[in-house]
């Protein structure tokens, strides 16, 4: 069974530009969801998406959003860069949502840097 | 609120010693909690999880935590180091009844020495 895919691994970006990450969960999996990884902050916990809907958020600002399509891939937007936005993205999936026992299956990132 | 606190940023063992890391947490409901390790360049890999039952977990690789309520705490431990434990460790809390997701402490760097 394949496991999460995120595309792209690396991505390099400019002040003001906006980003789009795409994320494709394990077959079967219908939950999404995404973190931020920066060396000061650690793990943040950005959204989840469950089945097309947005079932948690964190405390992001609006410029970070995302979605979820039919077929269970998600991407998430990230408009209007700032440096700070430089961190490791990391999707994980799950068969169930976010908030229960299961595992939640994580990518390999999308390192993005912001110039 | 819920969150975790990871004592110790960095922890260096011999090979062949006693693994210790430790995780507090604070919950005001039952939590589930995680402990996920991380390679360098890599996604985070599930070592073990608590959810409810026994409070001794096993997991992968040798590792195992136990759930003490007390204490509010899920330290992670390995009897034996290897050098390929080398990594950076996560511990997390999430909980259904809060309707938290995973909530990361900020990670503890464990290197092991020959």
């Amino acid at each position: 069974k394949a496991g999460v895919t995120q595309t792209p691994r690396y991505l390099i970006k400019t002040r003001g530009q906006q980003v789009t990450l795409s994320c494709s969960p394990i077959s079967g999996h219908r939950s999404v969801s995404w973190y931020q990884q920066t060396p000061g902050q650690g793990l943040q916990f950005l959204f989840e998406y469950f089945s097309e809907t947005q079932r948690n958020k964190g405390n992001f600002p609006g410029r970070f959003s995302g979605r979820q399509f039919s077929n269970s891939r998600s991407e998430m937007n990230v408009s209007t860069l700032e440096l700070g936005d430089s961190a490791l993205y990391l999707c994980a999936s799950s068969s169930t949502p976010g908030t229960g026992p299961n595992e939640q299956f994580f990518g390999p990132g999308t390192r993005l840097t912001v110039l | 609120a819920q969150s975790v606190t990871q004592l110790g940023s960095h922890v260096s063992v011999s090979e062949g010693a006693l693994v210790l890391l430790r995780c507090n947490y604070s919950s005001s409901v039952p939590p589930y909690l995680f402990w996920y390790v991380q390679y360098p360049n890599q996604g985070l890999q599930l070592l073990l999880k608590y959810t409810t039952g026994a409070t001794l977990v096993k997991g992968i690789n040798g590792f195992e935590a136990e759930f003490k309520k007390s204490e509010t705490s899920f330290h992670l431990t390995k009897p034996s180091a290897h050098m390929s434990d080398a990594a950076e460790y996560f511990c997390a809390v999430s909980s259904a009844q809060a309707g938290t997701a995973l909530i990361f402490g900020k990670g503890t760097t464990l290197s092991v020495s020959s």
